[in-house]
């Protein structure tokens, strides 16, 4: 299985600042035939269910807004959020779906400073 | 608009057996592959199985804490999958999520359900 690791575990970051989390797959999941990366990034409110936010490792969810964004390739991969919102406090995973079983990052909780 | 509602939760005994289901609109249930996603209280996400499309041949796949105790099956006619678990554990215990998988086409799991909640304890 790939094992995604992902750093910190926690950020507190002020309103309007950045804020980036890092995720580290323990193999490519760099798909040679397409030269996509199958990794995807989920944010999960307090209280809700989880929500695709970007995929491809960098290509936003329709509806997400710009402020996120991803970069990354092969096994390191990180989310920005770029000028932190207060609706922004929430649980980020990232996930690779390159190989079955697809597997999750323990989660970073973002919170504001 | 998609929409896809878990039921079936509750409290079992260790050793019991449980079916969720995930009623799904607003999309061609049909042609997904649709996933399930467990959180135990407190900790992150875990995908605990998967069920093809029949068009893509209907197959199953799980994680291994699962394998073998946990079923997936669909009826398309009704929009709904199932998840049926056996010989629960304690581990078992958390919210599971139903999810659409996008996993092939390379977009990840689109849309998730509410969640409910499984308790298995004596």
């Amino acid at each position: 299985d790939i094992v995604m690791t992902q750093s910190p575990d926690s950020l507190a970051v002020s309103l309007g600042e950045r804020a980036t989390i890092n995720c580290k797959s323990s193999q490519s999941v760099l798909y040679n035939s397409n030269d996509k990366n199958y990794l995807a990034w989920y944010q999960q409110k307090p209280g809700q269910s989880p929500k695709l936010l970007i995929y491809w490792a960098s290509t936003r969810e329709s509806g997400v807004p710009d402020r996120f964004s991803g970069s990354g390739s092969g096994t390191d991969f990180n989310l920005t959020i770029s000028s932190l919102q207060a609706e922004d406090v929430a649980v980020y995973y990232c996930q690779q779906y390159y190989s079955t079983p697809p597997t999750f990052g323990q989660g970073t909780k973002v919170e504001v400073k | 608009e998609v929409q896809l509602v878990e039921s079936g939760g509750g409290l079992v005994k260790p050793g019991g057996s449980l079916r969720l289901s995930c009623a799904a609109s607003g999309f061609s249930f049909g042609h997904a592959w649709m996933s399930w996603v467990r959180q135990a209280p407190g900790k992150g996400l875990e995908w605990v199985g998967r069920l093809k499309s029949n068009t893509d041949g209907g197959t199953t796949a799980f994680a291994a804490p699962v394998n073998g105790r946990f079923s997936i099956s669909r009826d398309d006619s009704k929009n709904t999958l199932y998840l049926q678990m056996n010989s629960l554990k304690t581990e078992d215990t958390g919210v599971y999520f139903c999810t659409t998988d996008r996993a092939v086409a390379g977009t990840g799991f689109d849309h998730w359900g509410q969640g409910t909640l499984v308790t298995v304890s004596s």
